[in-house]
């Protein structure tokens, strides 16, 4: 039984390709994030949704689109992929108030 | 200053030490605690929650003082499994959360 799903799990494209990521919980929780997880292995924050709604949006370039169609998925759209996008996303979610996240696996996305 | 920051590594112990792990955080205001593990090309996991009375599971004991604001981690009888990046993480209230760099802990036998 997955807690936290993301699809795919590698993604390889080229520069100024649109690449989706789609990420599943079945917690129930009602909060849900992305983070990057870069090759200095730093896990920053990106976006974070509750009951659907955006309530973090850090400092992320505007070709980051997340969307919530519901409370049990977060999806991230990227336009325009450049080489520094090139990192592990990983997908969270937990509950309210944000108590321990559950991580899924990631997605590693190399821009070539 | 960064709002989270731990012990650089990486810390090489031999099977049976015993190691700590320091983290510091910048906002007073910061309400819950966590340690979390993170093995190679793998997904962050909770290791344990931090309470203000400290805590403990097994070998792994976790204390908070909010005076000082530090965390810290100790972990008894090194076992090689325990080779990871243990992360230290803070949320200020709301839903922000974050993470701290991360401290490599190697075990050898």
């Amino acid at each position: 039984d997955t807690a936290v799903s993301q699809t795919p799990k590698y993604l390889v494209t080229q520069m100024g390709n649109d690449k989706s990521i789609k990420c599943e919980q079945n917690l129930g929780h009602d909060t849900m994030y992305w983070y990057k997880q870069d090759s200095k292995k730093f896990l920053k924050i990106m976006f974070s949704y509750n009951n659907k709604e955006l309530i973090i949006n850090e400092t992320v370039p505007n070709r980051f689109s997340p969307k919530s169609p519901d409370k049990a998925h977060l999806n991230l759209h990227i336009n325009s992929l450049e080489l520094g996008d090139s990192a592990v996303y990983f997908c969270a979610s937990s509950q309210n108030p944000p108590y321990e996240q559950y991580f899924g696996p990631g997605t590693r996305l190399t821009v070539t | 200053r960064k709002e989270v920051e731990q012990d650089p590594g990486p810390f090489n112990v031999p099977e049976g030490a015993t190691v700590a792990f320091n983290c510091t955080y910048s906002n007073s205001a910061s309400q819950s605690f966590f340690w979390y593990r993170q093995d190679c090309r793998k997904e962050p996991k909770l290791l344990m929650s931090v309470y203000s009375s400290g805590n403990e599971d097994g070998r792994f004991t976790a204390q908070l003082n909010r005076a000082s604001q530090y965390i810290s981690l100790l972990i008894r009888d090194s076992k090689l499994s325990d080779s990871a990046t243990y992360l230290c993480v803070v949320n200020s209230g709301g839903f922000k959360t974050i993470f701290g760099a991360g401290t490599r802990l190697f075990v050898k036998a």
